[in-house]
Protein backbone atom coordinates (compact mmCIF):
# COMPACT_ATOMS: atom_id res chain seq x y z
CA UNK A 1 0.00 0.00 0.00
CA UNK A 2 1.32 3.63 -0.75
CA UNK A 3 1.72 5.31 2.24
CA UNK A 4 3.66 7.96 4.71
CA UNK A 5 6.08 6.41 6.93
CA UNK A 6 7.70 7.88 9.70
CA UNK A 7 11.10 6.85 11.81
CA UNK A 8 11.52 6.75 14.88
CA UNK A 9 7.70 6.48 15.90
CA UNK A 10 9.14 7.87 19.31
CA UNK A 11 12.67 9.77 19.97
CA UNK A 12 14.47 10.47 23.43
CA UNK A 13 16.90 13.69 23.65
CA UNK A 14 18.83 15.81 25.61
CA UNK A 15 18.30 18.82 25.71
CA UNK A 16 20.48 21.08 23.25
CA UNK A 17 21.61 17.83 21.58
CA UNK A 18 20.96 17.75 17.79
CA UNK A 19 18.06 15.48 16.53
CA UNK A 20 16.96 14.09 13.07
CA UNK A 21 13.29 13.00 12.50
CA UNK A 22 12.94 10.85 9.22
CA UNK A 23 9.96 10.65 6.86
CA UNK A 24 9.77 8.72 3.63
CA UNK A 25 6.66 7.95 1.18
CA UNK A 26 6.07 5.73 -1.83
CA UNK A 27 3.01 7.87 -3.08
CA UNK A 28 5.53 9.64 -5.29
CA UNK A 29 4.07 12.79 -4.24
CA UNK A 30 5.67 16.29 -5.47
CA UNK A 31 5.50 18.03 -2.05
CA UNK A 32 6.48 17.38 1.54
CA UNK A 33 4.91 18.81 4.57
CA UNK A 34 6.52 19.26 8.42
CA UNK A 35 3.72 19.49 11.29
CA UNK A 36 4.74 19.96 15.30
CA UNK A 37 1.34 19.48 17.36
CA UNK A 38 2.00 20.09 21.00
CA UNK A 39 -0.34 18.06 23.43
CA UNK A 40 -4.26 18.68 23.01
CA UNK A 41 -3.01 21.02 20.26
CA UNK A 42 -3.88 21.51 16.35
CA UNK A 43 -0.98 20.41 14.73
CA UNK A 44 0.96 23.91 13.18
CA UNK A 45 2.87 23.93 9.80
CA UNK A 46 6.56 24.35 10.15
CA UNK A 47 7.51 24.24 6.58
CA UNK A 48 7.03 22.41 3.03
CA UNK A 49 9.04 21.33 -0.10
CA UNK A 50 7.62 21.53 -3.30
CA UNK A 51 10.05 19.26 -5.21
CA UNK A 52 13.07 20.81 -4.19
CA UNK A 53 11.86 24.12 -3.51
CA UNK A 54 11.53 24.90 0.24
CA UNK A 55 9.40 27.11 1.79
CA UNK A 56 9.12 28.27 5.41
CA UNK A 57 6.32 29.39 7.74
CA UNK A 58 7.19 32.71 8.59
CA UNK A 59 6.97 32.14 12.56
CA UNK A 60 8.90 28.81 12.03
CA UNK A 61 12.08 28.76 14.67
CA UNK A 62 15.60 28.51 13.21
CA UNK A 63 16.45 26.00 15.42
CA UNK A 64 14.14 24.00 12.50
CA UNK A 65 15.85 23.04 9.37
CA UNK A 66 14.89 20.55 6.80
CA UNK A 67 16.40 18.63 3.81
CA UNK A 68 14.89 16.38 1.02
CA UNK A 69 17.50 14.67 -0.77
CA UNK A 70 14.96 13.13 -3.03
CA UNK A 71 11.49 12.65 -3.54
CA UNK A 72 10.65 10.32 -1.51
CA UNK A 73 12.66 11.31 1.65
CA UNK A 74 12.47 14.24 3.82
CA UNK A 75 14.10 15.22 7.13
CA UNK A 76 13.29 17.38 10.24
CA UNK A 77 16.28 18.65 11.85
CA UNK A 78 16.55 20.13 14.95
CA UNK A 79 19.36 21.52 15.92
CA UNK A 80 19.36 22.31 19.37
CA UNK A 81 16.40 21.01 20.88
CA UNK A 82 14.79 22.51 24.12
CA UNK A 83 12.01 21.55 26.43
CA UNK A 84 9.80 23.70 24.59
CA UNK A 85 9.89 21.23 21.24
CA UNK A 86 8.66 18.47 23.04
CA UNK A 87 5.56 17.62 20.66
CA UNK A 88 4.46 14.91 18.41
CA UNK A 89 6.26 15.92 14.48
CA UNK A 90 3.97 14.58 11.82
CA UNK A 91 5.04 14.53 8.30
CA UNK A 92 2.52 14.74 5.38
CA UNK A 93 2.74 14.80 1.56
CA UNK A 94 0.22 15.83 -1.22
CA UNK A 95 0.58 15.63 -4.90
CA UNK A 96 0.66 19.09 -6.11
CA UNK A 97 0.29 20.74 -2.97
CA UNK A 98 -2.66 22.99 -3.85
CA UNK A 99 -5.68 22.62 -1.87
CA UNK A 100 -8.03 21.13 -4.72
CA UNK A 101 -5.33 17.91 -3.33
CA UNK A 102 -5.63 16.05 -0.08
CA UNK A 103 -2.93 16.06 2.27
CA UNK A 104 -1.94 12.60 3.65
CA UNK A 105 0.18 12.40 7.15
CA UNK A 106 2.67 9.77 8.64
CA UNK A 107 2.10 8.13 11.59
CA UNK A 108 4.22 10.91 13.40
CA UNK A 109 7.21 11.01 15.86
CA UNK A 110 7.02 11.71 19.61
CA UNK A 111 9.91 14.06 20.48
CA UNK A 112 10.60 13.85 24.53
CA UNK A 113 13.55 16.18 25.13
CA UNK A 114 15.01 15.52 28.64
CA UNK B 1 -7.25 35.42 7.59
CA UNK B 2 -9.07 32.09 7.80
CA UNK B 3 -10.54 29.98 10.51
CA UNK B 4 -11.92 27.31 11.44
CA UNK B 5 -13.98 26.75 14.66
CA UNK B 6 -14.70 23.71 16.57
CA UNK B 7 -16.81 25.31 19.66
CA UNK B 8 -16.86 21.59 20.90
CA UNK B 9 -13.76 20.49 23.14
CA UNK B 10 -14.69 17.07 24.39
CA UNK B 11 -17.77 14.88 23.81
CA UNK B 12 -18.69 11.55 25.50
CA UNK B 13 -20.89 9.28 24.81
CA UNK B 14 -22.55 5.63 25.28
CA UNK B 15 -21.66 3.07 22.72
CA UNK B 16 -24.37 2.95 19.88
CA UNK B 17 -25.47 6.89 20.79
CA UNK B 18 -25.25 9.57 17.43
CA UNK B 19 -22.83 12.19 17.94
CA UNK B 20 -22.70 15.32 16.08
CA UNK B 21 -19.03 17.10 16.15
CA UNK B 22 -19.65 20.94 14.65
CA UNK B 23 -17.27 22.85 12.61
CA UNK B 24 -18.15 26.32 11.60
CA UNK B 25 -15.44 28.16 9.42
CA UNK B 26 -14.16 31.64 7.94
CA UNK B 27 -12.99 32.55 5.01
CA UNK B 28 -13.01 35.42 2.20
CA UNK B 29 -12.08 32.84 -0.43
CA UNK B 30 -15.00 31.75 -2.85
CA UNK B 31 -13.03 28.94 -3.85
CA UNK B 32 -11.69 26.16 -0.55
CA UNK B 33 -11.67 22.87 0.14
CA UNK B 34 -13.13 21.67 3.56
CA UNK B 35 -11.58 18.28 5.67
CA UNK B 36 -12.19 16.47 8.56
CA UNK B 37 -9.11 14.12 9.90
CA UNK B 38 -9.63 11.85 12.62
CA UNK B 39 -6.18 11.37 15.24
CA UNK B 40 -6.87 8.05 17.24
CA UNK B 41 -4.73 7.90 20.74
CA UNK B 42 -1.57 6.32 17.96
CA UNK B 43 -1.43 9.80 16.50
CA UNK B 44 -2.00 9.36 13.53
CA UNK B 45 -3.87 12.01 11.33
CA UNK B 46 -5.81 10.15 9.11
CA UNK B 47 -8.12 11.63 6.34
CA UNK B 48 -12.06 11.11 6.38
CA UNK B 49 -13.38 13.55 3.71
CA UNK B 50 -12.68 16.22 1.49
CA UNK B 51 -15.62 18.56 0.37
CA UNK B 52 -14.97 21.83 -1.89
CA UNK B 53 -16.94 24.82 -1.90
CA UNK B 54 -19.39 24.44 -4.68
CA UNK B 55 -20.56 20.89 -3.90
CA UNK B 56 -22.96 21.08 -0.87
CA UNK B 57 -24.07 17.81 -1.53
CA UNK B 58 -24.42 15.56 2.07
CA UNK B 59 -22.26 12.75 1.92
CA UNK B 60 -22.60 9.54 4.05
CA UNK B 61 -20.37 6.48 4.24
CA UNK B 62 -21.06 4.12 6.21
CA UNK B 63 -21.71 5.45 9.76
CA UNK B 64 -20.50 8.36 9.02
CA UNK B 65 -22.10 11.25 7.53
CA UNK B 66 -21.28 15.01 6.84
CA UNK B 67 -23.79 17.89 6.25
CA UNK B 68 -21.92 21.26 4.27
CA UNK B 69 -23.85 24.43 4.77
CA UNK B 70 -22.78 27.39 2.55
CA UNK B 71 -24.80 29.52 4.40
CA UNK B 72 -23.84 29.09 7.65
CA UNK B 73 -20.68 28.60 6.88
CA UNK B 74 -20.87 25.03 8.57
CA UNK B 75 -19.29 21.54 8.03
CA UNK B 76 -20.52 19.26 11.10
CA UNK B 77 -19.74 15.75 11.20
CA UNK B 78 -21.90 13.26 12.31
CA UNK B 79 -21.06 9.56 14.04
CA UNK B 80 -24.24 6.88 13.82
CA UNK B 81 -24.51 4.12 16.36
CA UNK B 82 -21.20 5.13 17.73
CA UNK B 83 -18.44 2.41 18.90
CA UNK B 84 -15.91 2.44 20.92
CA UNK B 85 -12.89 2.46 18.11
CA UNK B 86 -14.43 6.05 17.08
CA UNK B 87 -12.76 7.35 20.66
CA UNK B 88 -10.55 9.77 18.72
CA UNK B 89 -9.90 13.78 18.27
CA UNK B 90 -11.88 14.93 15.56
CA UNK B 91 -10.34 17.93 13.37
CA UNK B 92 -11.94 19.92 10.79
CA UNK B 93 -9.34 21.52 8.86
CA UNK B 94 -9.64 24.50 5.71
CA UNK B 95 -7.38 25.30 2.65
CA UNK B 96 -7.96 28.00 -0.32
CA UNK B 97 -7.59 26.26 -4.07
CA UNK B 98 -4.19 28.21 -4.50
CA UNK B 99 -2.95 27.21 -0.93
CA UNK B 100 -0.99 24.56 0.40
CA UNK B 101 -1.25 25.52 4.49
CA UNK B 102 -4.30 23.59 6.02
CA UNK B 103 -5.82 25.58 8.79
CA UNK B 104 -7.27 23.53 11.64
CA UNK B 105 -9.91 24.19 14.29
CA UNK B 106 -8.47 22.88 17.48
CA UNK B 107 -9.92 19.71 17.84
CA UNK B 108 -12.97 18.34 19.54
CA UNK B 109 -12.15 14.73 21.56
CA UNK B 110 -14.81 11.86 21.28
CA UNK B 111 -14.82 9.22 23.95
CA UNK B 112 -17.02 6.31 23.61
CA UNK B 113 -18.09 4.29 26.65
CA UNK B 114 -19.25 0.62 26.59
Amino acid sequence: DAMVIQNPRYQVTQFGKPVTLSCSQTLNHNVMYWYQQKSSQAPKLLFHYYDKDFNNEADTPDNFQSRRPNTSFCFLDIRSPGLGDAAMYLCATSGSGEGTDTQYFGPGTRLTVL
Amino acid sequence: AQKVTQAQTEISVVEKEDVTLDCVYETRDTTYYLFWYKQPPSGELVFLIRRNSFDEQNEISGRYSWNFQKSTSSFNFTITASQVVDSAVYFCALIKAAGNKLTFGGGTRVLVKP
